[in-house]
């Protein structure tokens, strides 16, 4: 597609709930980010992708949030027994990847989590 | 560790006036820097960047940024601000490969 697409755009579930979060990254962008935005609050990197590369994972707050990213492509971010703290906009991202450090990412329009 | 921060959380200013907005970084080489910018409503865009060179560096929207070793700063500026440019603003540095983000700071402008 032209632009990172996420879906689902708003996703509202129950606490203890399980959930997965989708993004298609644009053709070609071997890099994949997932941030979240929670209000007030900045964007907190949680995961990157690079190509086949092992993942950085630095960012993930709890054993209860996972990544995927399948065949270099879609990337797939699951959040086991969600907490109302998870409530924010789930940002994904990609690009053409570190080898060019200066490379700009592109954005989805996020998917809405809200836990209740 | 690697960051940058964005000292101020919300800044408001008059249609027409200048604007600068605040980034410090703290990375041992020359950083990659980056500004973005959230519009209600709309995507993350990619301002302006800085990875060498020049270290006053033109972007979009009228917008340009200096890299000051110095200071460890490398602040936004538009020389008159319209009222379009209210939104979030986001300072981002590259550590490890990965994009670290400040907190941001809100511009909101009055008439």
């Amino acid at each position: 597609g032209a632009g990172v697409s996420q879906s689902p755009s708003n996703k509202v579930t129950e606490k203890g709930k399980d959930v997965e979060l989708r993004c298609d990254p644009i053709s070609g962008h071997t890099a994949l980010y997932w941030y979240r935005q929670s209000l007030g609050q900045g964007l907190e990197f949680l995961i990157y992708f690079q190509g086949n590369s092992a993942p950085d994972k630095s960012g993930l707050p709890s054993d209860r949030f996972s990544a995927e990213r399948t065949g270099g492509s879609v990337s797939t971010l699951t959040i086991q027994r969600t907490q109302q703290e998870d409530s924010a906009v789930y940002l994904c991202a990609s690009s053409f990847g570190v080898a060019r450090r200066e490379e700009k990412l592109f954005f989805g329009s996020g998917t809405q989590l809200s836990v209740l | 560790a690697q960051s940058v921060t964005q000292p101020d959380i919300h800044i408001t200013v008059s249609e027409g006036a200048s604007l600068e907005l605040r980034c410090n970084y703290s990375y041992g080489a020359t950083p990659y820097l980056f500004w973005y910018v959230q519009s209600p409503g709309q995507g993350l865009q990619l301002l302006l960047k800085y990875f060498s060179g020049d270290t006053l560096v033109q972007g979009i929207k009228g917008f340009e940024a200096e890299f000051k070793r110095s200071q460890s700063s490398f602040n936004l500026r538009k020389p008159s601000v319209h009222w379009s440019d209210a939104a979030e603003y986001f300072c981002a540095g590259n550590q490890g490969g990965k994009l670290i983000f400040g907190q941001g700071t809100e511009l909101s402008v009055k008439p």
